[in-house]
């Protein structure tokens, strides 16, 4: 059966420092990915989408990576804020698929001062 | 801003009753979805509509059913409501051209007693 893995443990890094986040999938071919950030008590918030045929995307202070042989998806946050605080959800789309994703469990983020 | 609704954001309730999660969008998108999220877990489609008068059930088997009468809205339904049912709900909606980010609604969190 299809899988998404997000690091299970949640990540503490110093404001300031790069934060990577890992999504890893199984049984999967998919078309594109997308990450999301959600905070407590809200729904997830689109944050990049990256295609099956591009190999990185960059949006301010995030860049996204995605290699379809090792079946992963990293994501960065440079130069992090404690705003930066939230879990952040990778999802996968299918082609053809009519955009109906499939999300990981995500990882939560926390920036320290 | 996504400007997507729904109400009620909390809803405490008695095993048995019959219960009306609303979802509403004022962005003219066709596509429409409701998740099912607990704590700590990755969401899970329960139902999509592609537009009026279509619905379709998700991966994740539901005792709930929709409605797609009018574009902007997507009510869910709860005939019987019992503690299992007890979760997070949480809305969306995409516009139908190709792949599209989905835009969440802030959530329903129901409360089965």
């Amino acid at each position: 059966s299809q899988k998404i893995e997000q690091n299970s443990e949640a990540l503490n890094i110093q404001e300031g420092k790069t934060a990577t986040l890992t999504c890893n999938y199984t049984n999967y071919s998919p078309a594109y990915l997308q990450w999301y950030r959600q905070d407590p008590g809200r729904g997830p918030v689109f944050l990049l989408l990256i295609r099956e045929n591009e190999k990185e995307k960059r949006k301010e202070r995030l860049k996204v990576t995605f290699d379809t042989t090792l079946k992963q998806s990293l994501f960065h946050i440079t130069a992090s804020q404690p705003a930066d605080s939230a879990t952040y959800l990778c999802a996968l789309g299918a082609a053809g698929g009519g955009n109906k994703l499939t999300f990981g469990t995500g990882t939560q983020l926390k920036v320290e001062l | 801003e996504a400007d997507i609704y729904q109400t009620p954001r909390y809803l405490v309730i008695g095993t048995g009753k019959k219960i009306t999660l609303e979802c509403s969008q004022t962005m003219g998108h066709d596509k429409m979805y409701w998740y099912q999220q607990d704590p700590g877990m990755e969401l899970h489609l329960i139902h999509y509509s592609y537009g009026v008068n279509s619905t379709e059930k998700g991966d994740l088997s539901s005792e709930s059913t929709v409605s797609r009468i009018r574009t902007e809205h997507f009510p869910l339904t709860l005939e019987s409501a019992r503690p299992s049912h007890t979760s997070q709900y949480l809305c969306a909606s995409s516009s139908l051209a190709g792949i599209e980010t989905q835009y969440f609604g802030p959530g329903t969190r129901l409360l089965v007693l």
